[in-house]
């Protein structure tokens, strides 16, 4: 099957801060790539998306890298406010036209 | 979460007793799936669809059936719940698979089977 991880499952930063989530995935032919958030009690929700012809994409507060030398994904939360606390976790669209998800990181910022 | 519903939001239910969880969509998308989220495991997939009365298994699909007899709506069934089966459950839809967009997920339905 598909392995999606990531490289610290708890993450605490300062209000204010940069925060940086990894994620590292292992089907090198995935070709779509998404970072969800999810909330305490709450389904997962979609933040930002990244095809493999691209290396980075930017949102609004949020910036996705990806390296497909090493397959590995990272996200970027600038400025990090109280409200960004919750478990990202990435996901990539690995064999059967489905999504594999990793099983996240939990962001915890301090105010 | 606009356009996907799910019910029961909460349910406890007995060993060994039959439940069914449904996913209610207004978005008239093709796919539909079952995850259960657990500690250490992220969303695992259980079953999904891919239209009416399409559908296959997931990675974790033992003990599950599900059905889809109209577009809106997927229902899946434990058809003698077990305390393995304790798990918070997530249905999502999506309009082309994980081609495009992404999944939108639903609330989520935690079980407890006791």
């Amino acid at each position: 099957g598909e392995s999606v991880g990531l490289h610290l499952p708890t993450l605490s930063v300062q209000e204010g801060d940069n925060s940086i989530i990894n994620c590292a995935y292992s089907n090198s032919a995935s070709d779509y790539f998404i970072w969800y958030k999810q909330e305490s009690g709450k389904g997962p929700q979609f933040i930002i998306d990244i095809r493999s012809n691209m290396d980075k994409r930017q949102g609004q507060r949020v910036t996705v890298l990806l390296n497909k030398t090493v397959k590995h994904l990272s996200l970027q939360i600038a400025a990090t406010q109280p409200g960004d606390s919750a478990v990202y976790f990435c996901a990539e669209n690995g064999a059967g036209n489905q999504f594999y998800f990793g099983t996240g990181t939990s962001l915890t910022v301090i105010p | 979460d606009a356009g996907i519903t799910q019910s029961p939001r909460h349910k406890v239910t007995e060993t060994g007793t039959p439940v069914t969880l449904r996913c209610h969509q207004t978005e008239n998308h093709r796919y539909m799936y079952w995850y259960r989220q657990d500690p250490g495991h992220g969303l695992r997939l259980i079953h999904y669809s891919y239209g009416v009365k399409d559908t296959d298994k997931g990675e974790v699909s033992d003990g599950y059936s599900v059905s889809r007899s109209k577009t809106e709506d997927f229902l899946l069934t434990l058809e003698s719940a077990t305390s393995s089966q304790t798990s918070v459950y997530f249905c999502a839809i999506s309009d082309k698979g994980a081609r495009d967009y992404g999944y939108t997920f639903g609330s989520g339905t935690r079980l407890t089977v006791v």
